[in-house]
């Protein structure tokens, strides 16, 4: 399967504990992003990577948030004392963005929280 | 007000008809527009880029005016498979985060 991959695919968690996703993107891809989609809503942006550079973090993104793409390659998003709140499907895409390139996203299926 | 709008639906026609969404944008230096279609607890998958000129891809049309900040969508001689949720997204920035509208809910119906 050469899609972006995210896991876990479900977490259920009590309300303070930390939690971490993992996204694998499309091996040639060096941009990854991060959404965040509550019931009924479209996604809503969290944040980027261009390869190992974090370019861009959403207001969404509470200082409890934290995102990494060490290596460039695989990313993790950290949420620290979970709250209620949380409570949503985590989303990923990757992308190329080059000259020439129609840095088109794709999504992977995405790490749904439930915080009790 | 939120960037990207768009009537949350849903719309239920019957297989056969045809069916447009509308979707309007407030950021005028957008620059990117999609349409994708996200099925019930799955990802969002792209449909279709829209181009000024308007673009086609068979049963599925979308046309954008910048003026008026407006993108649509038409599906000809809807399927049952078409029934999810049609998700409107523009781009504004270098960065090219996706802005997403809430979303359309279509139901085909046999």
């Amino acid at each position: 399967d050469t899609g972006v991959s995210q896991n876990p695919r479900h977490k259920i968690t009590k309300r303070g504990q930390n939690v971490t996703f993992r996204c694998d993107p499309i091996s040639e891809h060096n941009r990854l992003y991060w959404y965040r989609q509550t019931l009924g809503q479209g996604p809503e942006f969290l944040t980027y990577f261009q390869n190992e550079a974090q370019l861009e973090k959403s207001r969404l993104l509470s200082d409890r948030f934290s995102a990494e793409r060490p290596k460039g390659s695989f990313s993790t998003l950290e949420i620290q004392r979970t709250e209620q709140g949380d409570s949503a499907m985590y989303l990923c895409a990757s992308s190329f963005a080059g000259s020439g390139a129609k840095n088109i996203q794709y999504f992977g299926a995405g790490t749904r929280l439930s915080v009790l | 007000r939120k960037e990207v709008e768009q009537d949350p639906g849903p719309f239920n026609v019957p297989e056969g008809a045809t069916v447009a969404f509308n979707c309007t944008y407030s950021n005028s230096a957008s620059q990117s527009f999609f349409w994708y279609r996200q099925d019930c607890r799955k990802e969002p998958k792209l449909l279709m880029s829209v181009y000024s000129s308007g673009n086609e891809d068979g049963r599925f049309t979308a046309q954008l005016n910048r003026a008026s900040q407006y993108i649509s969508l038409l599906i000809r001689d809807s399927k049952l498979s078409d029934s999810a949720t049609y998700l409107c997204v523009v781009i504004h920035n270098a960065g090219n985060m996706l802005t997403f509208g809430g979303g359309t809910r279509l139901m085909v119906k046999p």
